[in-house]
Formats: structure tokens, sequence, C-alpha cells
């Protein structure tokens, strides 16, 4: 079945650093990739999209890769903050179904 | 625009109580959603909707029921409720079915069953 695996360890990582999150697919090959934040108590927010034949997408601080022969997407903060420190999922939508699929989500904490 | 709400933002209730969780949008979405998230298990989703007045079944429909009586609202029901229905529930809404189409999540509603 198709599955989206995130590392479920928490993050740490010092203020100011590149905060480097990954995603990692098994058993099939979206299209697209999300990654969305989660902050304690909140819904998921949706931060960035890439397709499958973008190598990088940027916003702001944020970059998304995509490698299809990894099979992995990696989620890059630079230059990060405290008030970056949220859990971070990935997710798909497989073309023809309405359904997403969602990793557990990384958590990472900034340190000031 | 209010975006997706939920109600009630917390419950608890016994085992074997029956309660209804209620989910608005005000973006003319055609597509809803019900999901739980549990520690390290992510979100799954409970129940969906393409439109007004059609349900389907997601990863974990069992125990629950659903109704989508108007485009703008996605009930979800649970009629016995059982510890194991601990959880946080997420309502989210797309407009369309689009696989480059993002969701927009509520704000949750947790949920306590003793």
């Amino acid at each position: 079945s198709q599955k989206i695996e995130q590392n479920s360890e928490a993050l740490n990582i010092q203020e100011g650093k590149t905060a480097t999150l990954t995603c990692n697919y098994t058993n099939y090959s979206p299209a697209y990739l999300q990654w969305y934040r989660q902050d304690p108590g909140r819904g998921p927010v949706f931060l960035l999209l890439i397709r499958e034949n973008e190598k990088e997408k940027r916003k702001e601080r944020l970059k998304v890769t995509f490698d299809t022969t990894l099979k992995q997407s990696l989620f890059h903060i630079t230059a990060s903050q405290p008030a970056d420190s949220a859990t971070y999922l990935c997710a798909h939508r497989t073309s023809g179904t309405y359904k997403y699929i969602f990793g557990t989500g990384t958590r990472l904490k900034v340190l000031a | 625009n209010a975006g997706v709400t939920q109600t009630p933002k917390f419950r608890v209730l016994k085992t074997g109580q029956s309660m209804t969780l209620l989910c608005a949008q005000d973006m003319n979405h055609e597509y809803m959603y019900w999901y739980r998230q549990d520690p390290g298990m992510g979100l799954r989703l409970i129940h969906y909707s393409v439109g007004e007045g059609t349900t389907a079944k997601g990863e974990v429909p069992d125990g629950y029921n659903v109704s989508r009586l108007k485009k703008q609202n996605f009930l979800l029901g649970l009629e016995s409720a059982a510890p194991s229905q601990t959880s946080v529930y997420f309502c989210a809404s797309s407009p369309t079915a689009r696989p480059q189409e993002s969701q927009y999540f509520g704000p949750g509603t947790r949920l306590l069953v003793l």
C-alpha cells in the first residue's frame, strides 16, 4: 500500500541554522507532494507543494526538494527561528482519488 | 471568512454515550474530510464526502457515521463511544479533486472517552 514515512524523532537545532526534514514514500510515485505545518492544539496549515518534475521549490526561508530516484522529499528552513518550532507533515493526494495520505510528522524545535 | 470551524472544541464522554461533532466551512468547497490524530499514528481518514448528499468510508470508519445534508456542513457521529475513540478529531475541506489541491483544516475537537 502507499505509504509516506517521516522521521518520528524530534529534531532540535540552534537558532540561525538550517533545519532539514525528510519525507520518504514507498510503493508509488506521487505526482505532487505537499508540506504542512502543525502547531500544538491546532490543525495543519498548508505551506508548499512540489511537483514531480520540479527539483526544487522555494518560498521565503522555506525550500522543498523532490528526488524521484531516491523517492524522497526534503524540507529545509534556512535561518531558523524559535517561531519555526512546530510539527511538519508531508502529504500526498493520489490522482483519481479524493484521499490524502499523510506522514506522521516530524517535530522541530529551534533553540534560542 | 472563518474558514473551517469545528464544534465543540473539547468534550468528555462516558463509554456508551453518543455525540455529534459539527464541521462547517464557508469557502464553498466540494470535498470535506474527517480525520483522527493519535500520537505516533498521524492523521487517519475516517470518512469523507465529495459533495452534498454523498459520503464514503476512509481508512478507519468503524464506530463512526457521517452526514452531509448541506454543502457547508459535515457531521461526524459516534453512536456508542468507546475509550479507543479518545483522540483529536480534525475536519478538513478542499475545493476540487485535483491532486495538487491542498486541504484546509479546522482547529480540532479533543475527545476523551472514559
